[in-house]
């Protein structure tokens, strides 16, 4: 039972233009929700997150949206840039005594083309 | 200075066999953790330890035992090796309040294959 999906294996976005990376979760109990960046044979590095208090959360050129009632978040990305291309893994909370307990989405190749 | 570093990198082995995985943080950081990343991608926590102290553990086998000599160090040891045992194992650490604690920094992984 995966309570986190990210439904897109890949993603081809043409430099300059906008990335969109979705992601939805099933158990209602999350409410903290990340995003981490992975390049090959390196581990997941943190990019951005958001409480489920707030539904926008913006750094720099990255943003992420979360919709509560559709229990969907998304990271938009603009403008990508050739170095963004990774693989972009989803990951939720629920807080409590587990900190740092993160349950991941399988992760969406992200190709930026230069 | 590699802030979560994790040896080996790869690791090959024959079923049966028993093996190590040692994780080394010099962040500061009081807690570690041990992620598994499986053959369909998913990331899916295993243990995590707070100040050499046991807080979380995941449905692992008895097979996979966690050791943390000190709050720097977190080791993996698993015996008697299966075919399934094969994924990147990768360790991480945080620190702080619950929203740091969240922004987990990981090791570059060990992929463990058993033959």
């Amino acid at each position: 039972d995966q309570q986190v999906k990210q439904n897109s294996p890949s993603l081809s976005v043409q430099e300059g233009r906008i990335s969109i990376l979705n992601c939805d979760y099933t158990n209602s109990m999350f409410d903290y929700f990340l995003w981490y960046k992975k390049y090959p044979a390196e581990g997941p590095t943190f990019l951005i997150s958001i409480s489920s208090i707030k539904d926008k959360n913006e750094d720099g050129r990255f943003t992420v949206f979360l919709n509560k009632s559709a229990k969907h978040l998304s990271l938009h990305i603009v403008p990508s840039q050739p170095g963004d291309s990774a693989v972009y893994f989803c990951a939720a909370s629920a807080g409590g005594t587990s900190y740092g307990k993160l349950t991941f989405g399988q992760g969406t190749i992200l190709t930026v083309h230069p | 200075d590699t802030a979560v570093s994790q040896t080996p990198k790869y690791l090959v082995t024959q079923m049966g066999n028993d093996k190590s995985i040692k994780c080394e943080q010099n962040l500061g950081h009081d807690t570690m953790y041990w992620y598994k990343q499986d053959s369909k991608k998913f990331l899916k926590i295993m243990f995590s330890y707070n100040n050499k102290e046991l807080i979380i553990n995941e449905t692992v086998p008895n097979r996979f035992s966690p050791k943390s000599p000190d709050k720097a160090h977190l080791n993996l040891h698993i015996n008697s090796l299966e075919l399934g045992d094969s994924a990147v194992y990768f360790c991480a650490s945080s620190q702080g309040d619950r929203a740091a604690n969240e922004k987990l920094f990981f090791g570059s992984g060990t992929q463990l294959s058993v033959l």
